[in-house]
């Protein structure tokens, strides 16, 4: 079972748009949220979190909205830029867990 | 070297063969990770160590053993492997710290071929 899904596998957007990548979790003891970005042939690098305390987080073009009620979440980008293009993880945790429960990604890809 | 460093990048070995994956951290935390990405799978954790003691193994076949012999170096010894498990094999590292969580930090990976 799947706790935390993201069902998109690819996303396309044209540059200077807006990129939204959504994730969904059913395990209601996670609290703590990070998107990771990777790069073909380099590992994950982390982007932002969030904790389940707040519903946004931002950091400079990054935006990620929780809403703990629906088990969502949802990274966006804006504006969007062609070095963008990557294939984004979610990722979830108990606040004091060690695991990391990552999603399947979403390959984003920014079109100039 | 800065970050997380993992050796070799590629490897392809035969059932039968012995191999070990290397990784090693320059960024002083306490906790190392080993993850397994498949195609078209979410990461996989397979082991987690702090301060050198293993505190996680999700129920990992004993064909992989992890080795941590200091907080900087993590290793995963490889025998008689599958070609099932053919895939990107990522190191982590994160600074574990008494009721918080943060985030961890990976090496770029090592693909291992299994044939």
């Amino acid at each position: 079972d799947q706790q935390v899904k993201q069902n998109s596998p690819s996303l396309s957007v044209q540059e200077g748009r807006i990129s939204i990548l959504n994730c969904d979790y059913t395990n209601s003891m996670f609290d703590y949220f990070l998107w990771y970005k990777k790069y073909p042939a380099e590992g994950p690098t982390f982007l932002i979190s969030i904790s389940s305390i707040k519903d946004k987080n931002e950091d400079g073009r990054f935006t990620v909205f929780l809403n703990k009620s629906a088990k969502h979440l949802s990274l966006h980008i804006v504006p969007s830029q062609p070095g963008d293009s990557a294939v984004y993880f979610c990722a979830a945790s108990p606040t004091s867990g060690s695991r990391l429960t990552f999603g399947e990604g979403t390959q984003l890809t920014v079109n100039p | 070297e800065t970050g997380v460093t993992q050796t070799p990048r590629h490897l392809v070995m035969g059932m039968t063969n012995k191999k070990s994956l290397k990784c090693e951290q320059h960024l002083g935390h306490n906790a190392m990770y080993w993850y397994k990405q498949s195609a078209k799978k979410p990461l996989e954790l397979m082991f987690v160590y702090n301060f050198k003691e293993q505190t996680e193994n999700n129920s990992v076949p004993s064909r992989f053993s992890p080795e941590c012999p200091n907080s900087s170096h993590l290793f995963l010894h490889l025998h008689t492997l599958q070609p099932e498990d053919s895939a990107l094999y990522l190191c982590a590292s994160s600074q574990k710290t008494s009721g918080n969580y943060n985030e961890q930090f990976f090496g770029p990976g090592t693909r291992l071929t299994v044939l």
